[in-house]
């Protein structure tokens, strides 16, 4: 069974840090690329970064870039989201996905709350 | 950036309704154009991808179709469990970009 499951996400103040961690298992990991996407409380779905199979090529959306780094470990599996410099406009909840064009399956999310 | 642009919002059919969604790209995208289904508190499930095929175990009820700026989702004949937020998607060009969703609701 095709598995991801997201875990780092919690309560954070503006300006802090964290690193939200997908753990990926029922698929051969190096074969596909991977996503970060968003859906912030009540909102629609944002698209926040893409890693390739091989972590050579990476991409954001602007209002990320520069705070967030994306990576991935092929030896254990996962997929990783830096957060720098977080923003209220950041709180999300954040789903891990598999692929870079079309995103199936996906994890059960990790909320991100950013609060003073 | 591409704007995926979807009506209507929302809507409301019986049971055994046909259901269209349609979505539009601020520019042509070929066939660059994904659908999910996300159910309340779940994650998105894909249904459609490049714009037709449908996704291995997805309802055969479900169907895609268009090409360059304008697509469309149907449910053939809706069924309860098809209550949910229905989403576009392109895979054109990065970023990736979604629609703002369709809720759609049983009469």
């Amino acid at each position: 069974e095709v598995q991801l499951v997201e875990s780092g996400g919690g309560v954070v103040r503006p300006g802090g840090s964290l690193r939200l961690s997908c753990a990926v298992s029922g698929f051969t990991f190096d074969d596909y690329a991977l996503s970060w996407i968003r859906q912030a409380p009540g909102k629609g779905l944002e698209w926040v970064s893409g890693i390739k199979w091989n972590g050579g090529t990476t991409r954001y959306i602007d209002s990320v870039k520069g705070r967030f780094t994306i990576s991935r470990d092929n030896a254990t599996n996962s997929l990783y989201l830096q957060m720098t410099s977080l923003r209220g406009e950041d709180t999300a909840v954040y789903f891990c996905a598999r692929g870079g064009n079309w995103f199936d399956p996906w994890g059960q999310g990790t909320p991100v709350t950013v609060s003073s | 950036d591409i704007q995926m642009t979807q009506s209507p919002s929302s809507l409301s059919a019986s049971v055994g309704d046909r259901v269209t969604i349609t979505c539009r790209a601020s520019q042509g995208i070929t066939t660059y154009l994904n659908w999910y289904q996300q159910k309340p508190g779940r994650a998105p499930k894909v249904l459609i991808y490049a714009a037709s095929s449908l996704q291995s175990g997805v309802p055969s009820r479900f169907s895609g179709s268009g090409s360059g700026t304008e697509f469309t989702l149907t449910i053939s004949s809706l069924q309860p469990e098809d209550c949910a937020t229905y989403y576009c998607q392109q895979s054109y060009s990065t970023p990736r970009t979604f629609g703002q969703g369709t809720k759609v609701e049983i009469k």
